[in-house]
């Protein structure tokens, strides 16, 4: 089966650092996505992982290693407009994309 | 308009009615999908179509069809309606199948 796995919910400090996890089983893989989603809003794209390795993008990193099924989102620096969802999606061929349940991440002053 | 919309936004409606629910990109994208998003379920495929003209079920098709008769509308089709397709439902798009997906501001069916 296809089973993408997040934590459900998370809380940090502004100005610290979160580590959101993320481990797949899917039948393919082609590529890993990261979308942050605001409450009531749409999915917006944040990183995208073909390759092992960490992909940086200002204060959003995004970490994959295929042999272990394994990605992570790192947020640095964080910030109060930061609370939203993380979720995470495997795209496993053709025109299939599997969203796991999303991360919420609670940012407290 | 830029981007991808969505109507209407929201949308109450009696259980075996039909309702259609739109979507229109004007990024000349080739592919677009609709996803339904429950609560600790995340989003789940629909229907996609890779190209004007062609169309495909993803994960949960029962119930809804689509079609694309041009590049920019993929417009969704509940034909009877019934209370466990109250939902979100987002579009998106992308460039081509597998490429970044973008999404539209959804919209927020509940059937009675």
């Amino acid at each position: 089966g296809q089973n993408i796995d997040q934590p459900t919910e998370m809380t940090a400090t502004e100005g610290a650092i979160v580590q959101i996890n993320c481990t797949y089983q899917t039948s393919g893989f082609n590529g890993l996505f990261w979308y942050q989603q605001h409450a009531g809003e749409a999915p917006t794209f944040l990183s995208y992982n073909v390759l092992d390795g960490l992909e940086e993008k200002g204060r959003f990193s995004s970490f994959l290693s295929r042999s272990k099924g394994y990605s992570y989102l790192l947020l640095k620096e964080l910030q109060m407009k930061d609370s939203a969802s993380y979720l995470c999606a495997v795209q496993t061929g053709g025109f299939k994309t599997i969203f796991g349940a999303g991360t919420r991440l609670f940012v407290k002053a | 308009i830029a981007g991808i919309t969505q109507a209407p936004t929201s949308q109450i409606l009696a259980a075996g009615r039909r309702m259609t629910l739109r979507c229109t990109q004007d990024m000349r994208h080739n592919a677009m999908y609709w996803y339904r998003q429950d609560l600790g379920l995340g989003l789940r495929l629909i229907h996609y179509s890779n190209t004007a003209g062609t169309t495909g079920k993803g994960e949960v098709p029962d119930g809804y069809s689509v079609s694309r008769a041009n590049t920019d509308d993929f417009p969704l089709t509940l034909a009877s309606a019934v209370p466990s397709q109250t939902s979100v439902y987002f579009c998106a798009s992308s460039a081509a199948g597998g490429d970044t997906q973008y999404f539209g501001p959804g919209t927020r069916l509940t059937v009675l």
